[in-house]
């Protein structure tokens, strides 16, 4: 597959253990947040998302936490298994009616490696 | 129910032409936008098309252009291509504009 992420940070992680991603965001304006996994040669896939009247949401498995005041967005994984290796990337999606809506700015990504 | 489509999957262009690749959106997508993800970084946002017309561009030059088709289909053309428009280009749909965004899997570009 393609060497994706030379330069990005990394997490790894033993299989069961959990995993926390970590992401700041620069516009205070975006009221939309979305978590995305992209494993090599695929796009990038949907996880959860929240928006920005909301400090946690809880999907299958996985947790965001938004904290508007530092602009910071965390993505946790229960129970971590390998098929959750894959770059994880943060989006911003802007805020209705504004300039940016309607177009996602994504963070650097962070390759997590979870082993057996 | 298909996801996002998108062709081809591989291409190889030499420096100076000109190519367009396409992307079917997910059943009940109306809006459509394209990315384009240089190896080892996030996906940059190239624009946005809705009812056919382009409602949000980000900071590419004007070789990159695009069209939506009335059955929201979309086009994805760049022209005198360089070396460093080699990357995967992705293409988004999603029901409304800002929200529930599908990626497809993308066509890799490779310029020689």
């Amino acid at each position: 597959g393609e060497s994706v992420g030379l330069h990005l940070p990394t997490l790894s992680v033993q299989e069961g253990d959990n995993s926390i991603i970590n992401c700041a965001y620069s516009n205070s304006a975006s009221d939309y947040f979305i978590w995305y996994k992209q494993e090599s040669g695929k796009g990038p896939q949907f996880i959860i998302d929240i928006r920005s009247n909301m400090d946690k949401r809880q999907g299958q498995r996985v947790t965001v936490l938004l904290n508007k005041t530092v602009k910071h967005l965390s993505l946790q994984i229960a129970a971590t298994q390998p098929g959750d290796s894959a770059v994880y990337f943060c989006a911003e999606g802007g805020n209705a009616g504004g300039t940016s809506y309607g177009k996602l700015t994504f963070g650097q990504g962070t390759i997590l490696t979870v082993h057996p | 129910d298909a996801g996002v489509t998108q062709s081809p999957t591989h291409l190889i262009k030499t420096r100076g032409q000109q190519v367009t690749l396409r992307c079917s959106p997910k059943s009940g997508h109306d809006t459509v936008s394209w990315y384009q993800q240089a190896l080892g970084q996030g996906p940059q946002f190239i624009f946005q098309y809705y009812e056919e017309e382009e409602r949000q561009r980000g900071n590419f030059p004007d070789r990159f252009s695009g069209h939506q088709f009335p059955n929201y289909s979309s086009e994805l053309n760049v022209n005198a291509l360089l070396l460093g428009d080699s990357a995967l280009y992705l293409c988004a749909s999603s029901l409304e504009v800002g929200r529930g965004y599908t990626f497809g899997s993308g066509t890799r570009l490779t310029v020689v």
